[in-house]
């Protein structure tokens, strides 16, 4: 079946620290790949996607590269801010299902 | 702006007793998804719909119940035989009909305390 793994956390960076979060999946099919973002108490926002193999998301300084070769769809940013700090949940979705398919979820804390 | 809306934010019950939670949505989205997330874990789904008056049960269904009355609007039940309801609920809409590009929307959440 569908599923998504994410690397464990919690992260926990410095400020202006490079950011990668893993994250790798197992589908029939093609699905598109989400990453999305929940901050502290509130619901999740939409943070990037991809919807095909070599497409790259990007977002708020976020980037995911959508890799077929790998089944991989890593998060990765240049330089965190405090103001990242939060729960990081990768998914994917067939149009075979419709339903989305999410990890675990990864904590990140970036410290000042 | 369109958008799914959860209240109440906050909600306690007391043991035995149900308790409605209320989702909304003016997305125009047909499909329509409850989530409930315990501390430092991910989301489990409860129950969801992609058509008007009819729902499936998600992977822990026991202790909820669920109506899809309107297109809009998708209200979750926490019944007095969900034992341990404590947690944080999340509604979340989509598109169907094999469109994968959009994900889902999801609302700000309900937390749920019993006391």
């Amino acid at each position: 079946g569908n599923s998504v793994t994410q690397m464990e956390g919690p992260v926990t960076l410095s400020e202006e620290a490079f950011l990668t979060i893993n994250c790798t999946y197992t589908a029939t099919g093609y699905p598109s790949l989400f990453w999305y973002v929940q901050y502290p108490g509130e619901g999740l926002q939409l943070l990037l996607k991809a919807t095909k193999a070599d497409d790259k998301g990007s977002n708020k300084g976020f980037e995911a590269t959508y890799r077929k070769e790998t089944t991989s769809f890593h998060l990765e940013k240049g330089s965190v801010q405090v103001s990242d700090s939060a729960v990081y949940f990768c998914a994917l979705l067939t149009s075979n299902t419709g339903k989305l398919i999410f990890g675990q979820g990864t904590t990140l804390q970036v410290k000042p | 702006d369109g958008g799914i809306t959860q209240s109440p934010k906050y909600l306690f019950r007391k043991e035995g007793q149900n308790v409605t939670l209320s989702c909304e949505q003016n997305l125009n989205h047909d499909a329509m998804y409850w989530y409930r997330q315990d501390p430092g874990q991910g989301l489990r789904l409860i129950y969801y719909s992609q058509i008007v008056n009819d729902f499936q049960k998600g992977d822990i269904a026991e202790g909820y119940s669920v109506s899809r009355e309107k297109k809009e609007s998708f209200p979750l039940t926490v019944t007095s035989a969900q034992k341990n309801p404590t947690a944080f609920y999340l509604c979340a809409s989509s598109i169907v009909g094999g469109k994968t590009n959009y994900g889902y929307t999801f609302g700000s959440g309900t937390r749920l305390t019993v006391v």
